[in-house]
């Protein structure tokens, strides 16, 4: 069974990039058809995707948030990354990672990053 | 992008009670939908896929139905366990996918 595990910083500063990891455990990320995905969650609020890359290459963004996202794979470290730029007190939240073939059915136990300076 | 809408926002329910719940997509997502729960501060869990497949260890009390553009999540006996907010995912047309924003199941 798959296990995702999130990490990195808990505060990132207004303008400054979040960087995310995702350590992937039970399985390869290059041995599966799974899509690696981040889902965020604002406090109180609902859940947003904001992208998915396959171990090929292979990357999908939100298109709302596409111009600020860049994700990657390493699958030496059986990791997958997120980087968001420019960032904004509305991209406080929770931050999940998942796999998917097409719904979301491993999930990460979620970080929460504040921003704020 | 497929806008998914959940109804109602909160559904107040007695233990033992039937609760159902509604998400209705934007455009047809055939039978690509996916339900979730969320417990407060936890990760999503998955219910059900294909609309109404439930997914691995998820027990027969839940049950999901639909197709188009009309969905219902059933839970047919309601357990302590179950109060938690639920959402609805479509992955028909992607990127990008989406979610409801979400029903909660509370205590009556």
């Amino acid at each position: 069974q798959l296990q995702l595990q999130e990490s990195g910083p808990g505060l990132v500063k207004p303008s400054e990039t979040l960087s995310l990891t995702c350590t992937v455990s039970g399985g390869s990320i290059s041995g599966s058809s799974y899509y690696w995905g981040w889902i965020r969650q604002p406090p109180g609020k609902g859940l947003e995707w904001i992208g998915s890359i396959y171990y090929s290459g292979s990357i999908y963004y939100n298109p709302s948030l596409k111009s600020r996202v860049t994700m990657s794979v390493d699958t030496s470290k059986n990791q997958f990354s997120l980087n968001l730029s420019s960032v904004t007190a509305a991209d406080t939240a929770v931050y999940y990672c998942s796999s998917a073939v097409y719904y979301f059915d491993y999930w990460g136990q979620g970080t929460l990053v504040t921003v704020s300076s | 992008e497929i806008v998914m809408t959940q109804s109602p926002g909160t559904l107040s329910v007695s233990p033992g009670e039937r609760a159902t719940l509604s998400c209705r997509a934007s455009q047809s997502v055939s039978s690509n939908l996916a339900w979730y729960q969320q417990k407060p501060g936890q990760a999503p869990r998955l219910l059900i896929h294909g609309a109404s497949t439930r997914a691995t260890g998820i027990p027969a009390r839940f049950s999901g139905s639909g197709s188009g553009t009309e969905f219902t999540l059933t839970i047919s006996s309601l357990q302590s366990e179950d109060f938690a907010v639920y959402y609805c995912q479509q992955y028909n047309n992607w990127p990008p996918w989406t979610f409801g924003q979400g029903t909660k199941v509370e205590i009556k």
